[in-house]
Order: C-alpha cells, then structure tokens, then sequence
C-alpha cells in the first residue's frame, strides 16, 4: 500500500512564529497534494492543495512547498495563531488513485 | 459547515452487534467515501461510491458494507464487532470520481463495549 510519511508527530510554536510540517510520498502518478485541518470533535477540512506542476502554493498565511524530485512536500503556517491549533494532515493521489492520508501532526501554538 | 451529514454523532453497542452509520453528501455531490480514523492508524480509506456505483476499496473488512442509495446517501454497516472497531468513521463527499476536493463530515464515533 502506498504510504504518505508524514512529520513531525508534534508541533509546539509560539505566537507569530512559523509552523512547518513534511510529507513524503511514494508514488511518481500522484498528482494531487491536499492539505487538511481537523479542530477536535470535528472532520478534517481541507486547507490548500497544491499540484505537481508548481513548487510552491501560497494562500493567506499558508504555504504548500513541492518538490517533485524528492518527492517531497512541505506546509509552512506564517504567522502562527493560537487559533490554528489542530491536527494537519497532507495527503497524496491522483486522478485515478484515492487519497492516501499522513498520519497527522498534532500542531500547538501558545500565545 | 461542510454540508455533509452523518448520523449518529455517538454509538455505543456490544461486541458481537452490528451497526448502520448513515451519510448525506453534500448537495450535488456524487461521490461518497468512507474513512475511519484511529489514533494509531490515522485516516484509513474504507470504501468509495460513485453515483450507486461502488468505485474503489480500502482496507475495509468483510465484516464491513457500504451502498450508496439512489437518493446518494449512503450507509456502511458494520457487523460482528469487535473492540479493535472502536473508532471515529467519517463520510466525505465530492463532485467527481477523481480528486476533486474532499468535504468531511463531523463523523461518528463508535465505541463497542
């Protein structure tokens, strides 16, 4: 089965700072690379989402880093705000392969 | 809100017993799938339908359905239950077959006693 390895497990970051969390994938077909947040009690939201044919993907404070060579793909949160505190998960696929879910990073931004 | 709904929120049974987890997609929505996610597994793809068609599988278990009806809500039964099945199951939604985004429910948890 195709797995996304996703990193780190755990994220604490101080207001204002910058939150990073890494995935990689394995499948070269894959072609659609979604991140997704998910608050306590609810179901995950996407976030952004980026495809192979750009490096980089900025929507407000978040930032989708891609690089098709490393396989490799990075969600950078500028700014960070106590309210962003949740669970991210990337996830990888393509148009004929279903979404394979990282398994999460639990993010904490202390005010 | 991301206009799907799943129903029940809670679900509290006995080993051995069988469940039916319902989902509406969103309005417009022809595909439905289905996750469920455990703290050591993260999220597990189970099962996809495409407009009543089923469209692709997971790691779903033969214990394990789904259908999707041709109103497109769709239900996944669960069956002969064992401890190991307690967890979050979320439906999500989306236009196409492909990945055109997903949109979560709030999920249901399940608890087997």
């Amino acid at each position: 089965q195709q797995q996304v390895k996703q990193s780190p497990q755990s994220l604490i970051v101080q207001k204002g700072g910058i939150s990073i969390i890494n995935c990689a994938y394995e499948n070269t077909a894959f072609d659609y690379f979604p991140w997704y947040q998910q608050f306590p009690g609810k179901g995950p939201a996407l976030l952004i989402a980026i495809r192979p044919d750009v490096s980089e993907k900025k929507e407000g404070r978040f930032t989708i880093s891609f690089n098709k060579s490393a396989k490799q793909f990075s969600l950078h949160i500028m700014d960070s705000q106590p309210g962003d505190s949740a669970t991210y998960f990337c996830a990888s696929g393509g148009s004929n392969y279903k979404l394979t879910f990282g398994k999460g990073t639990l993010l904490t931004v202390n005010p | 809100d991301s206009g799907v709904t799943q129903t029940p929120k809670h679900l509290i049974t006995a080993t051995g017993q069988r469940v039916t987890l319902r989902c509406s997609p969103r309005s417009g929505d022809l595909s439905v799938y289905w996750y469920q996610q455990s703290l050591d597994q993260g999220l597990q793809f189970l099962i996809q339908y495409y407009n009543g068609e089923e469209r692709a599988k997971g790691n779903i278990l033969e214990r394990f359905s789904a259908q999707q009806f041709p109103d497109l809500h769709s239900e996944l039964n669960l069956s002969s239950l064992e401890l190991g099945d307690s967890a979050l199951y979320f439906c999500a939604s989306s236009f196409g077959r492909g990945n055109s985004p997903l949109h979560f429910g709030n999920g249901t948890r399940l608890t087997v006693t």
